[in-house]
């Protein structure tokens, strides 16, 4: 699975979008981009996901660049309930559980 | 409500001892597995099972037992052997999205916190 690169921590105001960027340059054509967040002490949950495409569900957009090798959760309008960390997975779809976990970026909303 | 019940919650033990976190699927996934948390870190991949009757070692394996007799159900024993045992453990199952390609999503459960005293 390529390798991400996140900022360990980035701050938001209540009510503006959050932008967490990741890096993948090493993405292969086959791998997905995965976004899971993990709010303090529960379990990841999953957010969404990309191939090429950019898109759109109830949680969140997912911005990938036509070279693929970064993407960018946007969370349109954050409240402190967003406050967690988030995490960027990319693999191929064949084992979702071996999926690597970084240490994710550190999102905190502030009111 | 489908989802993954993990118990218990928080658990402590004395050196020595084995203690079991049990591990419950009702999403009628085929896949299940069990990761490690570390304070401040990322989660690493304990063991897996694909189907019933067969399991993988993850990454840290060691010190650490699993069995996959039903569908639904993934325990994970802590032994004796794992010198660190304290952490957060999460278990999960996977699932594929229709439509998407075969694309692969985990649901979680809430975790257990083991606390070795």
């Amino acid at each position: 699975d390529a390798k991400t690169t996140q900022p360990p921590s980035m701050d938001c105001a209540e009510g503006r979008a959050a932008n967490l960027p990741c890096n993948h340059s090493t993405i292969s054509g086959n791998e997905y981009v995965y976004w899971y967040r993990q709010i303090h002490s529960q379990g990841p949950q999953y957010i969404i996901h990309g191939l090429k495409n950019n898109e759109t569900n109830e949680m969140a957009s997912l911005i990938i660049t036509e070279d693929r090798k970064s993407s960018t959760l946007i969370l349109p309008h954050a409240t402190l309930r967003d406050t967690a960390v988030y995490y960027c997975i990319v693999r191929v779809d064949t084992n979702a559980g071996k999926s690597t976990f970084g240490d994710g970026t550190t999102l905190t909303v502030k009111p | 409500d489908g989802g993954i019940t993990q118990s218990p919650k928080y658990l402590f033990r004395k050196e020595g001892q084995n203690v079991t976190l049990s591990c419950e699927q009702n999403l009628n996934h085929d896949a299940m597995y069990w990761y490690r948390q570390d304070p401040g870190q990322g989660l690493r991949l304990i063991y897996y099972s694909q189907i019933v009757n067969d399991f993988q070692k993850g990454d840290i394996a060691e010190g650490y037992s699993v069995s996959r007799e039903k569908k639904e159900s993934f325990p994970l024993t802590v032994t004796s052997a794992q010198k660190n045992p304290t952490a957060f453990y999460l278990c999960a199952s996977s699932r594929v999205i229709a439509g998407s390609s075969g694309a692969n999503v985990l649901t979680f459960g809430a975790g257990s916190r083991l606390t070795v005293l």
